[in-house]
């Protein structure tokens, strides 16, 4: 069965450091991959998805995470980050075929906390 | 476009009484439909799916279970409530295939 691992499970930043938050799969057939963020008090949100292509994606708010397929990762990454990027963010992954239905796999999730 | 509608946000029910949660969305047809609870630490635990009307399927066994009379409409229910069903619960919905998840404002039970 597929599986999400993201090893940080909070992060404290300060304003403008950079930020990669770690997330390794262990399916090695094809994946799509998605980043949520959950900022306080708000619902679960796509930041940004990987199905093909160009291993570098962007999403909104300035992140991107880059698909390394040789280490199973898929890590997100912002160069300044911003107070108002406090939020947990969660890793997901699809292995896709055919069906209808597809079964989302969800990593733990990372909480950054980003201080003034 | 489309929206996902999940109430009541908040919930704080006695031990052994009913749950129902409901959640509608609107804007596409023939959504698959997911009730996921979200535990500190643990990430995102699906409960239920649902790829049409009347077609539930269960990812764990519990207290809980769904029901979907139309749809757009995605029911959590409980007829007994225990302590340990207390969490945050998530309805999302997305559409076929390995596509995202849109997912609701959510609703946090307390089993008192």
């Amino acid at each position: 069965a597929q599986s999400v691992s993201q090893h940080n499970h909070h992060v404290i930043l300060s304003e403008a450091a950079s930020l990669e938050l770690g997330c390794n799969y262990s399916y090695g057939g094809t994946v799509n991959l998605f980043w949520y963020v959950q900022y306080p008090g708000q619902h679960l949100q796509l930041l940004l998805k990987y199905f093909s292509g160009d291993p570098l994606v962007k999403g909104i708010k300035g992140f991107e995470a880059e698909f390394i397929k040789s280490k199973f990762s898929f890590n997100l990454r912002k160069p300044s980050v911003q107070w108002s990027d406090t939020a947990e963010y969660f890793c997901a992954v699809i292995s896709p075929d055919k069906r209808r239905y597809q079964k989302v796999t969800f990593g733990t999730g990372t909480k950054l906390q980003v201080i003034p | 476009s489309q929206t996902i509608h999940q109430w009541p946000a908040t919930l704080v029910q006695p031990v052994g009484s009913p749950l129902s949660l409901e959640c509608t969305v609107e804007g596409t047809s023939n959504p698959n439909l997911y009730w996921y609870r979200q535990a500190a630490g643990r990430g995102l635990q699906l409960l239920f799916y649902s790829v049409g009307i009347g077609q539930i399927s269960s990812e764990v066994p519990q207290n809980l279970s769904a029901s979907r009379p139309q749809d757009r409409q995605f029911i959590l229910s409980s007829k007994k409530l225990l302590l340990s069903d207390s969490g945050f619960y998530l309805c999302a919905w997305s559409s076929w295939g390995a596509s995202p998840l849109h997912f609701g404002n959510g609703t946090r039970l307390t089993v008192t």
